[in-house]
């Protein structure tokens, strides 16, 4: 297995338009989390799923923002009506539910947004 | 809340120099304790993690870190830096139930200098 993969790894998009961008998760992991990373701040928190069942979501989700994990394999994340506010990096990462908290989470490359 | 603090968003040291990044936490229950470096336009990889037992913490590509109750600290080090250890580094808590999720602080920006 080769680690958590994001595609796509940039994202150019004009204000207003859709995107969507695609996590897979290592195989047997069934934590994934989203999360959103601004110039010069770490990650921020955006939502959380426990195989296909988000169960929770960040304020900064606003309603442009959805996320699925069908199947509890993939996941991915959309923005609708993109704003310049969303440009950023955005990172997926998985860990295993065997000792939950113990575990620490594989991060993805992240796909990096510029909304222009 | 859990909250992380990391004093310094940049800092430089010379090749061959004492590296040490600050972290310092805020956790109502017994923390678990992360830190990953980022690479430019890179995800972030796990350097060491301590969840309980042994308070210093031996990582990868030479770092460690101790974890100091009564100063609620896990600040970084590495005794000789190498030009390759230029990144950016994060300190993370991770929430102590439910979610798991990690609260992370702003990042430390280490250059390197020869």
């Amino acid at each position: 297995d080769t680690g958590v993969s994001q595609d796509p790894r940039h994202k150019i998009t004009k204000r207003g338009q859709n995107v969507t961008f695609r996590c897979d998760p290592i195989s047997e992991h069934n934590r994934l989390y989203w999360y959103r990373q601004t110039l010069g701040q770490g990650p921020e928190f955006l939502t959380y799923f426990q195989n296909e069942a988000q169960l929770e979501k960040s304020r900064l989700l606003s309603d442009r923002f959805s996320a699925e994990r069908p199947k509890g394999s993939f996941s991915t994340l959309e923005i609708q009506r993109t704003e310049q506010g969303d440009s950023a990096m955005y990172l997926c990462a998985s860990t295993s539910g065997l000792r939950s908290r113990l575990s620490e989470a594989f991060f993805g490359q992240g796909t990096r947004l510029t909304v222009v | 809340a859990q909250s992380v603090t990391q004093l310094g968003s940049h800092v430089s040291v010379s090749e061959g120099a004492l590296v040490l990044l600050r972290c310092n936490y805020s956790s109502s229950v017994p923390p678990y304790l992360f830190w990953y470096v980022q690479y430019p336009n890179q995800g972030l990889q796990l350097l060491l993690k301590y969840t309980t037992g042994a308070t210093l913490v031996k990582g990868i590509n030479g770092f460690e870190a101790e974890f100091k109750k009564s100063e609620t600290s896990f600040h970084l080090t590495k005794p000789s830096a190498h030009m390759s250890d230029a990144a950016e580094y994060f300190c993370a808590v991770s929430e102590s139930s439910g979610t798991y999720k990690y609260i992370f602080g702003t990042g430390t920006r280490l250059k390197v200098l020869a």
